[in-house]
């Protein structure tokens, strides 16, 4: 149990052009789900949380409005990179909140490395 | 701030031997403690977690960590390590109640020696 997935696995895209990664759980209802990005041998910056039915909450730092975020269902979030850059390129984690009465834990997905061109 | 550290960058170990891992902790309250491993180009496979309750808690392939109030430490170990045990590992503490946002290490990389 405790299955998060992230589609696409791998994505390659032109600047300018916008990306769109889901994080799903695939056996669990998540009402919170995070997303990450992390970069090369470093550890993973929290980038937002994923509310589902409200606006996602972002980081200090992070611009709303390139990295925009969808928590349509208690499954679903999506993370869309808006007029990507090649500084964008990085490797995206979600995350999945499971909470079982009062113990929570989260779950991730296998990632999704950008590489924009 | 919730904060954890992992002191060591890398950690070398024999195949056969004990590992350790280590993490310490700066909470406010008390601590919800993880730790996580990622294997390359993955995302991260949740262990063990201390919540509350028995201070030595197992976790998933024989891994077990140890909560130490008085030395705000919380260790990974594990008896005999395995090549396949060779990955990135990432303590992480859940920040205070109500944002359950996970804040982590910067990790440790094992590798385990044939």
């Amino acid at each position: 149990g405790a299955v998060v997935s992230q589609h696409p696995s791998r994505v390659i895209c032109k600047s300018g052009t916008s990306v769109k990664i889901e994080c799903r759980s695939l056996d669990f209802q998540a009402t919170t789900m995070f997303w990450y990005r992390q970069f090369p041998k470093q550890s993973l910056m929290l980038m937002a949380t994923s509310n589902e039915g409200s606006k996602a909450t972002y980081e200090q730092g992070v611009e709303k409005d390139k990295f925009l975020i969808n928590h349509a269902s208690l499954t679903l979030s999506t993370l869309t990179v808006t007029s990507a850059h090649p500084e964008d390129s990085s490797f995206y984690i979600c995350s999945a909140r499971r909470q079982r009465g009062l113990e929570e834990t989260q779950y991730f997905g296998p990632g999704t490395r950008l590489l924009v061109l | 701030a919730q904060s954890v550290a992992q002191p060591e960058d890398q950690v070398n170990v024999a195949e056969g031997n004990p590992l350790t891992v280590k993490c310490t902790y700066s909470v406010s309250g008390n601590p919800y403690l993880f730790w996580y491993v990622q294997y390359p180009n993955r995302g991260l496979q949740f262990l063990l977690k201390y919540i509350t309750g028995d201070n030595l808690v197992k976790g998933s392939y024989g891994f077990e960590a140890e909560f130490n109030k008085s030395q705000t430490s919380f260790h990974l170990k594990k008896p005999s390590a395995l090549v396949s045990d060779s990955a990135l590992y990432f303590c992480a503490v859940r920040d205070i109640a109500g944002t359950y946002k996970y804040i982590f290490g910067t990790g440790t990389r094992l590798k385990v020696l044939a």
